[in-house]
């Protein structure tokens, strides 16, 4: 069985500050991994996912996300956040090939403050 | 294209009732999957259909049920409302060669009163 740990379920930053969102996960067999976005009253938005080859994913509006495998670990991270960052994000893991079920974590609230 | 839709956006229930929870997702899409996420908590997997087929089950009770259409849509029961049923039902669509990629829709919020 697979499970997910959000490290912090509240990040309050400023404008312009960068941010890291921790994730771990625990898998025994290979994973995908995913981070989904979720605005206030809205449904879950796909940031970014890691499947296979260069352990760097980045999103088109500036988050990128590094998979380490030895600390199973796919924290995310973003040099300069604006306000409009403000929202929920969850990690997520499925297995390879096998159900398309994802994982969720708890989901961490990132707050960007003026 | 139109994304994964949901209907209703709200409903309210009171305990004891029944209710029907429903999803069409993105054309072409044959894969549905049902979340729950209640309040303050990440969605938790209910049920995924493939082609008409039930391919996966998460751990609810048998109240929740389930069911796809031949053209791919879905429906999700649940009998016996408890209040801690109360939570955004999500629903979410995917292709079989997508890597597990899912695309939600904007969910129903349940209130059971």
């Amino acid at each position: 069985a697979q499970s997910v740990t959000q490290l912090d379920s509240q990040v309050p930053v400023f404008e312009e500050a960068p941010v890291e969102l921790r994730c771990n996960y625990s898998s025994s067999v290979s994973v995908y991994l995913f981070w989904y976005v979720q605005y206030p009253n809205q449904g879950l938005q796909l940031l970014l996912k890691y499947l296979s080859g260069s352990t760097l994913v980045e999103s088109i509006n500036g988050f990128e996300a590094e998979f380490n495998k030895s600390q199973t670990s796919f924290h995310l991270r973003k040099p300069s956040v604006h306000i409009s960052d403000t929202a929920e994000y969850f990690c997520a893991v499925s297995d390879w090939g096998g159900s398309e079920k994802l994982v969720f974590g708890k989901g961490t609230k990132l707050t960007v403050n003026p | 294209d139109a994304g994964v839709t949901q209907s209703p956006t709200h409903l309210i229930k009171t305990r004891g009732q029944q209710v029907t929870l429903r999803c069409s997702p993105i054309s072409g899409h044959k894969s549905v999957s049902w979340y729950q996420q209640v309040l303050g908590q990440g969605p938790q997997f209910i049920f995924q259909y493939y082609e008409k087929e039930e391919r996966g089950r998460g751990n609810f009770p048998d109240r929740f049920s389930a069911r796809q259409f031949p053209n791919y849509s879905s429906e999700l029961n649940v009998n016996a409302l408890l209040l801690g049923d109360s939570a955004l039902y999500l629903c979410a669509s995917t292709t079989r060669s997508s890597y597990n990629e899912q695309f939600f829709g904007p969910g129903t919020r349940l209130t059971v009163l």
